[in-house]
């Protein structure tokens, strides 16, 4: 089992740039995350999906947007990069259980210059 | 206020000595709550989790839960280098229990 893989791992953009960033799990979890990690600041919650076909604002989503693709791939697309979101971005699955845990992927390292 | 609160550090503690990281919420909701370990530059891995009011041990860990409070502590004995890492609290929200909200992370270093 690949647990849960991103793609790509690191990507370098220009301001105004578009792109997304791929997630896959297989371990047949319902939830699954989008999160990213700035230096100091935690993981900061983007946006998730509870289950296949919906999808709900996290504490930081604007300037995103994702699609479950379906109950494996959930991808998290910029539209317009800016400079600002330059960070890393985790994605996580889990069942979402009263005590679950979340497995997060490597990770996706971005800069937008 | 921020939903989740932890104190940055870095936290340093000698080699052998017990490490205790803290941990407040703002929602009384919350049912469950996470301990994540994160070496530099790799993903958060799971070490606990605990959702009833008390204590919780597993080996050297201990997870302390007072939800009239609203705080979480874990608590490390006998500390090793290898433990040097940052810890983030998570907490499950009430209102979604697919929605899990961090904390900033304390970093903590173990000096031999």
């Amino acid at each position: 089992n690949a647990g849960v893989t991103q793609t790509p791992k690191f990507q370098v953009l220009k301001t105004g740039q578009s792109m997304t960033l791929q997630c896959a799990q297989d371990m047949n979890h319902n939830s699954m995350y989008w999160y990213r990690q700035d230096p100091g600041m935690g993981l900061r919650l983007i946006y998730y999906s509870a289950s296949e076909g919906t999808t709900d604002k996290g504490e930081v989503p604007n300037g995103y947007n994702v699609s479950r693709l379906n109950k494996r791939e959930f991808s998290l697309r910029l539209e317009s990069a800016a400079p600002s979101q330059t960070s890393v971005y985790f994605c996580a699955s889990s069942e979402a259980r009263i005590t679950d845990t979340q497995y997060f992927g490597p990770g996706t390292r971005l800069t937008v210059l | 206020q921020k939903e989740v609160e932890q104190n940055s550090g870095p936290l340093s503690v000698p080699e052998g000595a017990i490490a205790s990281l803290n941990c407040t919420y703002s929602d009384r909701g919350s049912q469950s709550f996470f301990w994540y370990r994160q070496y530099s530059g790799k993903s958060p891995e799971l070490i606990m989790f605990i959702y009833s009011n008390g204590d919780k041990e597993d080996g050297r860990f201990t997870a302390q839960l007072n939800k009239a409070s609203q705080y979480v502590s874990l608590l490390i004995r006998d500390s090793q280098p290898s433990d040097s890492a940052t810890y983030l609290c998570a907490v499950r929200a009430y209102s979604s229990a697919s929605k899990i909200i961090f904390g900033s992370g304390t970093r903590l270093s173990i000096r031999p």
